[in-house]
């Protein structure tokens, strides 16, 4: 298994210019998000998926677009770069089970990262 | 909703002695509570997680955290520190909740190793 992908590692972009990070999972994982890590903030949830064709926003979704039309991909989409995007980004995905009929979470398994640098 | 607050932004320790690393949570439900490593420009690693079993969890690398819920803490301690340990730890929660939920990361806490 080679777990979660993501493309590219390292993206330069220009202030209005749009791009799509891609995140794919091999492990048959129902749940993938998006997180962007800033320093000494943490991980913050940008938008997340429960299935395919299910996408919902996180904490800071605004400036993001998501899709999910298969189990395996979980791409997302900067509509126009600004400087206040430059961060570095994270996919995950998760299995997800049921204990006394209410969904539970599973750890996340994060890919290697995207360090995006918008000028 | 759940959060996370991990009491300490920065812990320096000497190499050999023990590490502690505080975390408190806030949660509706019982929580599933997880520990994360993450090494310098490296991605996120998982050291342990708590899933309503023993609140004692043994993670890697020697490890472990108590889920003490009158006190809604998950500290994570280490009897004697590497100076491989030092990285950034991230304490996360997630509700048993209804089916939307998801996990909310602590702001972290930046571990050095003194030789």
């Amino acid at each position: 298994n080679a777990g979660v992908t993501q493309t590219p590692k390292f993206q330069v972009l220009k202030t209005g210019q749009s791009m799509t990070l891609q995140c794919a999972q091999d492990m048959n994982h129902e749940y993938m998000s998006w997180y962007r890590q800033d320093p000494g903030m943490g991980l913050r949830l940008i938008h997340y998926s429960v299935g395919a064709g299910i996408t919902d926003q996180g904490e800071v979704p605004n400036g993001y677009n998501v899709s999910r039309s298969t189990t395996e991909d979980f791409p997302l989409r900067l509509l126009s770069a600004a400087p206040s995007q430059t961060s570095v980004y994270f996919c995950a995905s998760s299995p997800t089970g049921t204990t006394s009929g209410r969904a539970t979470r599973n750890e996340q398994f994060f890919g290697p990262g995207t360090r995006l640098t918008v000028l | 909703a759940q959060s996370v607050t991990q009491l300490d932004s920065h812990v320096s320790v000497s190499e050999g002695t023990p590490v502690l690393l505080r975390c408190n949570y806030s949660s509706s439900y019982s929580p599933s509570l997880f520990w994360y490593v993450q090494h310098p420009n490296k991605g996120l690693q998982l050291l342990l997680k708590y899933t309503s079993a023993a609140t004692l969890v043994k993670g890697i690398n020697g490890f472990e955290a108590e889920f003490k819920k009158s006190e809604t803490s998950f500290h994570l301690t280490k009897p004697s520190a590497h100076m491989s340990d030092a990285a950034e730890y991230f304490c996360v929660v997630s509700d048993r909740g209804d089916y939307g939920q998801n996990f909310v990361f602590g702001p972290g806490t930046r571990l050095s190793v003194l030789p």
